[in-house]
């Protein structure tokens, strides 16, 4: 069973902050935070992951709170192109367990 | 580099038949794991193969079975289709099992018929 709680959809306007949202209450000492993203039925992309530290890439900032309880995926200016069904997954080995993700619609 | 490949992409199969899936990770990677994706039952772990030693396994029944060649290409296979079978079969690859970030490929379209 997936160890992550998202919301089943949200919006976004074209050109502002997408802030996604991901619980993970029961996470272990050794858990990353990942974060991946499917288009279309395309392959899962990655995006960003973390450990305790926020982390920022080219794609997008993961903020992760200090009790590690929860985490919030950033992509700064969204566009139409990220329109995409986003996963938020915790994992210590290879065997990630997807969660139903979290529906973004991006408007124009 | 090339990404992780998939071949075929798309595959139509008949009840009872059997079917061989393949993938090539990315170069220098040599964990390859598998999932199956379903509307019903979204993203599901399979197994995941690292130096040609089957290293973890989800809760799939027996007619899944995969494995892995020196070059780090893998296969998985399906015997007995089952209408339920049809799916999108993901392969990911990662330098390393342990930590070390999977990069999935385009999948190949199984329907069972």
């Amino acid at each position: 069973d997936a160890k992550t709680t998202q919301p089943t959809s949200m919006d976004c306007a074209e050109g502002r902050a997408a802030n996604l949202p991901c619980n993970h209450s029961t996470i272990s000492g050794n858990e990353y935070v990942y974060w991946y993203r499917q288009i279309h039925s395309q392959g899962p992309q990655y995006i960003i992951h973390g450990l305790k530290n926020n982390e920022t890439n080219e794609m997008a900032s993961l903020i992760i709170t200090e009790d590690r309880k929860s985490s919030t995926l950033i992509l700064p200016h969204a566009t139409l192109r990220d329109t995409a069904v986003y996963y938020c997954i915790v994992r210590a080995y290879n065997d990630m367990r997807f969660g139903a993700g979290t529906r973004l619609t991006v408007k124009p | 580099k090339a990404g992780v490949t998939q071949t075929p992409r798309y595959l139509i199969k008949t009840r009872g038949q059997q079917v061989t899936l393949s993938c090539s990770p990315i170069s220098g990677h040599r964990s390859v794991s598998w999932y199956q994706q379903t509307p019903g039952q979204g993203l599901q772990f399979l197994f995941e193969y690292f130096s040609e030693t089957q290293r973890n396994k989800g809760n799939f029944p027996g007619r899944f079975s995969g494995r892995q060649f020196s070059n780090s290409r893998s296969e998985m296979n399906v015997s007995t289709l089952e209408l339920g079978d049809s799916a999108l079969y993901l392969c990911a690859s990662s330098p390393d099992p342990s930590t070390d970030t999977q990069y999935f490929g385009p999948g190949t379209r199984l329907t069972v018929l």
